[in-house]
């Protein structure tokens, strides 16, 4: 059972467009909530994270804003450019004190010149 | 500072054998965390070590295991190996349990099971 559930599967943005990627879960018990960037033949990197006390959190071009009562969140790149196209995966995870990450399954975000 | 580091890089192996994967966690780095990443079931975590302990598991059959050691480093095991293993195999690491809530991946493993 996916915990997390990440839409759309691929995107294609043109560079300078507003890139868009959805999430959703269902464990109210969930509160840590980070994305996290990976190129081909790389690991995931962290992006950016938000706990559910907030709504929005920004860094930079990269924007999460966090729907607590639709038990939703998202990530919005601005300006995306041809450097950012990879693949962003969400997550979510319990204050328990393990780093058990439940993934999303990923979106291939493609940033055309 | 020198990243998480996975060796072996790739590796193939046929049913039934074994494989060991070792990672070695960015220096200072207690935590250390194993995912599977499959094109089909996405990134699963797996289990996670700390201070040699095995703090939690995932839903894995018990072919898979994983062990630290008093440095940091980790090791996962995966016994008769099925075709469904293939997979890119993540260490990750972070200075304690939920720390920040960063986790440092390395580069991963990436097992071919023939």
């Amino acid at each position: 059972q996916q915990q997390v559930k990440q839409s759309p599967q691929s995107l294609i943005v043109q560079k300078g467009g507003i890139s868009i990627i959805n999430c959703a879960y269902e464990n109210t018990a969930f509160d840590y909530f980070p994305w996290y960037q990976q190129f081909p033949g790389k690991g995931p990197a962290l992006l950016i994270a938000i706990r559910p006390d907030v709504s929005e959190k920004k860094e930079g071009r990269f924007t999460i804003s966090f729907n607590k009562s639709a038990k939703q969140f998202s990530l919005h790149i601005m300006d995306s450019q041809p450097g950012d196209s990879a693949t962003y995966f969400c997550a979510a995870t319990f204050q328990t004190g393990a780093n058990n990450l439940f993934f999303g399954t990923g979106t291939r975000l493609t940033v055309i010149p | 500072k020198a990243g998480v580091t996975q060796t072996p890089r790739y590796l193939i192996k046929t049913r039934g054998q074994q494989v060991t994967l070792s990672c070695s966690p960015i220096s200072g780095h207690r935590s250390v965390s194993w995912y599977q990443q499959t094109p089909g079931q996405g990134l699963q975590f797996l289990f996670e070590y700390f201070s040699e302990t095995q703090r939690n598991k995932g839903n894995f059959p018990g072919r898979f295991s994983g062990r630290q050691f008093s440095n940091s480093r980790s090791e996962m095991n995966v016994s008769t190996l099925e075709l469904g293993d293939s997979a890119l195999y993540l260490c990750a690491s972070s200075a304690l349990p939920r720390d920040t809530g960063e986790l440092f991946f390395g580069e991963g493993s990436r097992l071919t099971v023939l």
